[in-house]
């Protein structure tokens, strides 16, 4: 079975600190990995996506990910928060096999101290 | 492009009544979804439908009834709403297996069932 895992409902960091947003997943199949964000009173848009390439993986607004298939995880990190980062994280996770799902995790909230 | 729209934007129904969510995109995109989201539990997955004329049930259908109109169109349909369906309701879109993978997200639908 496939499931995805956040550490952390809520994550604070001061402005200017290192974000690392803990994701660990298990699948049966090579998965395809995403982090998606949602600002207040909005959907969901993509930051980024591992997709089997590169294990180390840059979105945008500075955020990045690294695949690690030993720890079963994919978090995500940005070496100096912004107060604009504030809003809700969620990986997710797509099966290699592609069953049309993609299986989100609970999210986790990023706030952000001045 | 418009992406995914959703109506309404927001939505007070009481006990009882019906209504319908409609959800659009102009991605030309196969798959599309219909989830809920409440504090604490992420995104729930109500139904799917891979393509034009077929749908699915996703983790917490009950209550909920889909039509995929065209491949464009995906409504949600609520029959006799209950307090338990307050939640704020998100339709995406994707083309599974096609080198993209990413979920294009509506801005949402507040719904209140007093």
């Amino acid at each position: 079975a496939q499931s995805v895992t956040q550490l952390g409902s809520h994550v604070s960091v001061s402005e200017g600190a290192l974000v690392l947003l803990r994701c660990n997943y298990s699948s049966s199949v090579p998965p395809y990995l995403f982090w998606y964000v949602q600002y207040p009173n909005q959907g969901l848009q993509l930051l980024l996506k591992y997709t089997s390439a590169a294990t180390l993986v840059k979105g945008i607004n500075g955020f990045e990910a690294e695949f690690k298939k030993s720890e079963t995880s994919f978090h995500l990190t940005k070496p100096s928060a912004h107060m604009s980062d504030a809003a809700e994280y969620f990986c997710a996770l797509l099966p290699g096999n592609r069953d049309d799902k993609i299986i989100f995790g609970k999210g986790t909230r990023l706030h952000i101290l001045p | 492009n418009a992406g995914v729209t959703q109506t309404p934007k927001f939505q007070v129904l009481k006990t009882g009544q019906s209504m319908t969510l409609q959800c659009a995109q102009d991605m030309n995109h196969n798959s599309m979804y219909w989830y809920r989201q409440d504090p604490g539990m992420g995104l729930r997955l109500i139904y799917y439908s891979a393509s034009e004329g077929t749908t699915d049930k996703g983790e917490v259908p009950n209550g909920y009834n889909v039509s995929r109109l065209n491949k464009r169109e995906f409504s949600l349909r609520l029959e006799s709403a209950a307090p338990s369906q307050t939640s704020v309701y998100f339709c995406a879109s994707t083309n599974v297996g096609q080198g993209t993978d990413t979920q294009y997200f509506g801005p949402g639908t507040r719904l209140t069932v007093l």
